[in-house]
């Protein structure tokens, strides 16, 4: 089993709609979780982080997290063709260092 | 957020050479920075973890003696690969940790492409 496991889509949503990405983890202690976004070609750049149980919004961002059922969640509301890209979740577990998930392709059709 | 450049963003040498990758935290100190190599359309692959002074730790089937990673000081890590082979040619990423805290935030370098001819 993958520690941390993500749908690799990609999830096609019009403009405008909400995309909304999932993840699961497998090890129950962690306690830090991360997503991070790449676009073809760059490097991940980190857009929300969430260390609470519950929803932590950004922007059009919201992270959502339930350590009992072991996931974590990103919706993105009013999506942009902008976002059209891999969104990776990461996972600290309580020992060792992040554990990234393969990662969700998200395509954003105008 | 926190800057984290590298630097060359792309190389091009010849096999049988050595190529050094820089690694720079510009407005935090990093205990911990971290090497990852990606393939095109695969995920990051973890390479090794480097801490400020000491030995970086490798991971599995990654050849420390090919890929030579020093962290001399909390903002600089440096990755050299010697004797770059075709095969060696992908997309190396650096990351870095702050130092303190308990939030674990990992921020990236704009990578390095690499190609070896």
């Amino acid at each position: 089993q993958k520690e941390v496991e993500q749908n690799s889509g990609p999830l096609s949503v019009p403009e405008g709609a909400i995309a909304s990405l999932n993840c699961t983890y497998s090890d129950r202690g962690s306690q830090s979780f991360f997503w991070y976004r790449q676009y073809s070609g760059k490097s991940p750049e980190l857009i929300m982080s969430i260390y609470s149980n519950g929803d932590k919004e950004d922007g059009r961002f919201t992270a959502q997290l339930n350590k009992a059922s072991q996931y974590v969640s990103l919706l993105i509301r009013d999506s942009q063709p902008s976002d059209s890209a891999t969104y990776l979740c990461a996972v600290k577990p309580p020992a060792g260092e992040l554990v990234f998930g393969a990662g969700t392709i998200l395509r954003v059709k105008s | 957020g926190a800057v984290v450049s590298q630097h060359p963003s792309r190389v091009i040498c010849k096999s049988g050479t050595s190529v050094k990758i820089e690694c720079r935290s510009l407005d935090f100190q990093a205990t911990t920075m971290f090497w990852y190599r990606q393939f095109p359309k695969q995920s990051l692959m973890l390479m090794a973890t480097s801490n400020e002074g000491s030995k970086a730790t490798y991971e599995q089937g990654v050849e420390k003696d090919k890929f030579l990673i020093n962290h001399a000081s909390l903002t600089l890590s440096t990755l050299t690969v010697t004797s770059a082979h075709p095969e060696d040619s992908s997309f190396y990423i650096c990351s870095a940790r702050a130092s303190g805290g308990g939030y674990n935030e990992q921020f990236f370098g704009p990578g390095t492409r690499l190609t070896v001819l």
